[in-house]
């Protein structure tokens, strides 16, 4: 069984700049949510994806946006980086229904 | 905005001791889940409670519910240096479909 995969593991942008993240879901899992976590902070549900399409979203502006593929995997983008979006990105892969989910090791976004 | 809290922020204990944290959220729930993360690391699942249940275990891990008072516990017996982490708790708000964690326990458990 394959776990949850995220890439990249780490990377610096500047200010203004467009990053993109991907996630490979679990084997067997159809939904994907992505969760940004500060530093010393619990992680902040971004949005998630779920056959496709977004099947829920907090508290981000529309800069952030994401894409679930066929494969269920899945991508999140960040338009326009501000130095706060500094934190670090996980994804999570769960079946629909369950709860319980399972994350990545994150992608730690640095913005300058 | 955090739906959960977890106290002490941090704990520290001698190996072998017994640690216990607490979280309080504030809306009613489905279910309440406890995660680890070791340090900038992805979170592990620990183990989930339902709204309807007061007390579960799995190994050495043992957590209560109190919906009345909007508390859970966990409660980690014999601890091990590799037990050191934060430890978070979530919640769902009543249905929704995203988890609501805590601001964390970071547990330090002295060889």
């Amino acid at each position: 069984e394959t776990g949850v995969t995220q890439s990249p593991t780490h990377l610096i942008k500047t200010r203004g700049q467009q990053v993109t993240l991907r996630c490979s879901s679990q084997s067997g899992h159809n939904t994907v949510s992505w969760y940004q976590q500060a530093l010393g902070q619990g992680p902040q549900f971004i949005f998630q994806y779920y056959r496709e399409e977004e099947n829920g979203r907090g508290n981000f502006p529309p800069r952030f946006s994401g894409l679930q593929f066929p494969n269920y995997s899945s991508e999140l983008n960040v338009n326009a980086l501000e130095l706060d979006d500094s934190a670090l990105y996980l994804c999570a892969s769960s079946l629909a229904q369950r709860v319980e989910l399972f994350f990545g090791e994150g992608s730690r976004l640095t913005v300058l | 905005s955090q739906q959960g809290e977890e106290d002490p922020q941090a704990l520290s204990i001698q190996e072998g001791e017994n640690a216990t944290m607490n979280c309080s959220y504030k809306t009613s729930i489905n279910n309440l889940q406890w995660y680890r993360q070791n340090s900038g690391r992805g979170l592990v699942h620990l183990i989930l409670i339902r709204s309807n249940e007061r007390e579960k275990h799995s190994g050495r891990l043992r957590v209560t519910l109190d919906t009345s008072k909007k508390s859970s516990s966990l409660l980690i017996t014999a601890s091990r240096a590799a037990d050191t982490a934060s430890y978070f708790c979530a919640t769902d708000k009543g249905g929704a479909n995203n988890l609501f964690f805590g601001t964390g326990t970071r547990l330090t458990v002295i060889p």
